[in-house]
């Protein structure tokens, strides 16, 4: 069974610009969340969504959303790019397992 | 202040030893996750953890809740367990991290 994937592995975007990234879960886990990993720095969370509602936001700016789609795959949208968005973006599935992350998403903002 | 600390922030050890990663947390919590992370980014959780002891391989995980402090101990250590380890605890939908332990094995 594969493990939770996200692409793209690797971005780089301008100032200004939007960017969308995605992530599947494992097969099975209905529940997915987001983070943002800054360098040097522990992952903070952004999103959880749980059969397509979002159930938690954490405490970043409108120019952040997302939203899960009925395959359960999930979607982060970040709007008018800063070059402090710059992170590793993370994604975890929940199933009855437990959690389960991705490799991530590397944004880089110029 | 962070809801979750961890100690200490950089850590060097020979080969072969002893090696304890401690976490502290201020939040109430349903439980407590162990995670490594290697060069490159990927997570990979080692232990969720909500009472007493978990053990897997050379990896033991505590968790003492009354006094909201958890510990990683890693014995026999090997180059390969080079990475950074991060506490992260759980409340309700929501993950709190610490900024990690970063551990160097050296052969």
């Amino acid at each position: 069974d594969a493990g939770v994937t996200q692409s793209p592995t690797h971005l780089i975007k301008t100032r200004g610009q939007q960017v969308t990234l995605r992530c599947s879960p494992i097969s099975g886990h209905k529940s997915v969340s987001w983070y943002q990993q800054v360098l040097g720095q522990g992952p903070q969370f952004i999103f959880q969504y749980y059969e397509k509602e979002e159930r938690g936001r954490g405490n970043f700016p409108d120019r952040f959303s997302a939203r899960q789609f009925p395959n359960y795959s999930s979607e982060l949208n970040v709007n008018a790019l800063l070059l402090g968005d710059s992170a590793l973006y993370l994604c975890a599935s929940r199933g009855v397992g437990g959690y389960t992350f991705g490799s991530g998403t590397r944004l880089t903002v110029v | 202040k962070n809801e979750v600390e961890q100690s200490p922030q950089n850590l060097t050890a020979q080969e072969g030893e002893f090696i304890t990663i401690n976490c502290s947390y201020s939040v109430g919590i349903s439980a407590l996750h162990w995670l490594q992370q290697h060069p490159g980014g990927g997570i990979v959780s080692l232990f969720m953890l909500s009472s007493g002891k978990k053990k897997h391989g050379r990896l033991i995980a505590t968790i003492n809740i009354q006094e909201k402090h958890s510990s990683l101990h890693i014995t026999a250590s090997h180059p390969r367990d080079s990475a950074v380890y991060i506490c992260a605890v759980r409340t309700g939908n929501q993950f709190y991290f610490g900024t990690g332990t970063s551990l160097t094995v050296i052969p």
